[in-house]
C-alpha cells in the first residue's frame, strides 16, 4: 500500500511554544491530505482538510489560528500547533488519499507541559 | 450526512476461533467502506475496502468483510484468529459521490486470547 510518513513521532514542549508536525506522502502525490486528532481510547476526529496550493478547510470547532496548516507541495503538509497548551496534548494523525483509499501516517504524540 | 456504528466496544475470542467485528453504516449516496487496524501508539493500517463488485472483500492478514446492502452492514471477519490480531479496529464510510471525507466508527478492541 501507499506510504505516508510523519515527523516527529513524539514531541514534548513547554506551554506557550509552537510545534510543527510534517506529513509526507512518500510514493505518491496527494492534492488533499487530512489531519486528525485522537484522544485516548477514542476514535479519530477530523480536524481539517489540507489542500495543495490553497487554504485548508477546517471542521467546526477547530480553531484555524491555533492549528495552522500549510500544504506547500503535492507530497508535504504541515500542521503547526501555535501557543500550545496542555489541553492540546494528543495523538495527531495525518492521511492522504490514493486510488480512493486514505492511507495514514504513523501519528505524532504531542505532550505539552 | 453519513455515519458508522460499531456496536461492540470490545470483542473477545480464543485463538484459532473465528472472529467477527460488526459495523453498520448510513450514507445517502453509494457507500465506500473501509476497515483499518490500529496497534498501540501507531497510525491506522488499511485492511480492506469495498467500493463496487463482489460483496465479499478479501484483505490483508487473512481478513475479509461482507458488504450487505439490505442490512447496511460491513462486518469484518477472519476464519481463525491469532493473538497478534489483538488491536483496535475501525470501520469507516464515505459517500462515493461526495468528496473524500471519511467518517469513522467508534472503534472495537479485539482481544484474542491464547
Amino acid at each position: 500500500g501507499a506510504v505516508v510518513s510523519q515527523h516527529p513521532s513524539r514531541v514534548i514542549c513547554k506551554s506557550g511554544t509552537s510545534v510543527k508536525i510534517e506529513c509526507r506522502s512518500l510514493d505518491f502525490q496527494a492534492t488533499t491530505m487530512f489531519w486528525y486528532r485522537q484522544f485516548p481510547k477514542k476514535s479519530l476526529m477530523l480536524m481539517a482538510t489540507s489542500n495543495e496550493g490553497s487554504k485548508a478547510t477546517y471542521e467546526q470547532g477547530v480553531e484555524k489560528d491555533k492549528f495552522l496548516i500549510n500544504h506547500a507541495s503535492l507530497t508535504l503538509s504541515t500542521l503547526t500547533v501555535t501557543s500550545a497548551h496542555p489541553e492540546d496534548s494528543s495523538f495527531y494523525i495525518c492521511s492522504a488519499t490514493r486510488q480512493e483509499t486514505q492511507y495514514f501516517g504513523p501519528g505524532t504524540r504531542l505532550l505539552v507541559l | 450526512a453519513q455515519s458508522v456504528a460499531q456496536p461492540e466496544d470490545q470483542v473477545n475470542v480464543a485463538e484459532g476461533n473465528p472472529l467477527t467485528v460488526k459495523c453498520t453504516y448510513s450514507v445517502s449516496g453509494n457507500p465506500y467502506l473501509f476497515w483499518y487496524v490500529q496497534y498501540p501508539n501507531r497510525g491506522l493500517q488499511f485492511l480492506l475496502k469495498y467500493i463496487t463488485g463482489d460483496n465479499l472483500v478479501k484483505g490483508s492478514y487473512g481478513f475479509e468483510a461482507e458488504f450487505n446492502k439490505s442490512q447496511t452492514s460491513f462486518h469484518l471477519k477472519k476464519p481463525s484468529a491469532l493473538v497478534s490480531d489483538s488491536a483496535l479496529y475501525f470501520c469507516a464510510v464515505r459517500d462515493g459521490g461526495a468528496g473524500n471525507m471519511l467518517t469513522f466508527g467508534g472503534g472495537t478492541r479485539l482481544m484474542v486470547k491464547p
